[in-house]
């Protein structure tokens, strides 16, 4: 079993639809919880960063983690073509020396 | 100006060839990464260094060695290519402990034939 459990997708809404991606993880011992966006043949790029419990907000982008559920998510409001990328999550025990990854959404916003 | 920086972008090679990918970051972090990502999209980590000091070392054949001349610099050479190497190979970069996240370049596609 994988540590990080990510749904591949692919997802595909229109523009302006709300997104909600999620990943699920079986270490009760990460603490650190990332995402990141990555575009096509590019590398990724860090969106938001969480640490233990709780919700945070970025603009379009809320970031809820659920440590008693094991489970995170990344919501995207009034989601945007440009917003088409997969969407990585990642998690890390105390150091944060080692995250390891899901395996990433692919998400296609439909103008 | 590139904050992580990795050449070549692409490499096309034959099997049991031996090649060289650099990466360089002018970030000023101190710790420094190799990830593999498969053709699912899959990241899983190979290497990582701190301050030219190698502390994570997944299990990974040793035909790869990474090389750290200083912190901002990380190389990773690979021995005798094989087939199942190919793959978009990332270096990062972060502060010491990574709580804030990594900082990645754009990837180098390895295709070996």
């Amino acid at each position: 079993q994988k540590e990080v459990e990510q749904d591949p997708g692919p997802l595909s809404v229109p523009e302006g639809a709300i997104v909600s991606l999620n990943c699920t993880y079986s270490n009760s011992a990460f603490q650190y919880f990332m995402w990141y966006r990555q575009y096509s043949r590019k590398g990724p790029e860090l969106l938001m960063y969480t640490y233990s419990s709780g919700n945070k907000e970025d603009g379009r982008f809320t970031a809820q983690v659920d440590k008693s559920s094991k489970y995170i998510s990344l919501f995207i409001r009034d989601s945007q073509p440009s917003d088409s990328a997969t969407y990585l999550c990642a998690m890390s025990g105390n150091t944060g020396n080692q995250f390891y990854f899901g395996t990433g959404t692919s998400l296609t916003v439909i103008p | 100006d590139t904050a992580v920086s990795q050449t070549p972008k692409y490499l096309v090679t034959q099997m049991g060839n031996d090649k060289s990918i650099k990466c360089e970051q002018n970030l000023g972090h101190d710790t420094m990464y190799w990830y593999k990502q498969d053709s699912k999209k899959f990241l899983k980590i190979m290497f990582s260094y701190n301050n030219k000091e190698l502390i994570i070392n997944e299990t990974v054949p040793n035909r790869f060695s990474p090389k750290s001349p200083d912190k901002a610099h990380l190389n990773l050479h690979i021995n005798s290519l094989e087939l199942g190497d190919s793959a978009v190979y990332f270096c990062a970069s972060s502060q010491s402990s990574g709580i804030y996240g990594y900082t990645f370049g754009s990837g180098t596609r390895l295709t070996v034939v």
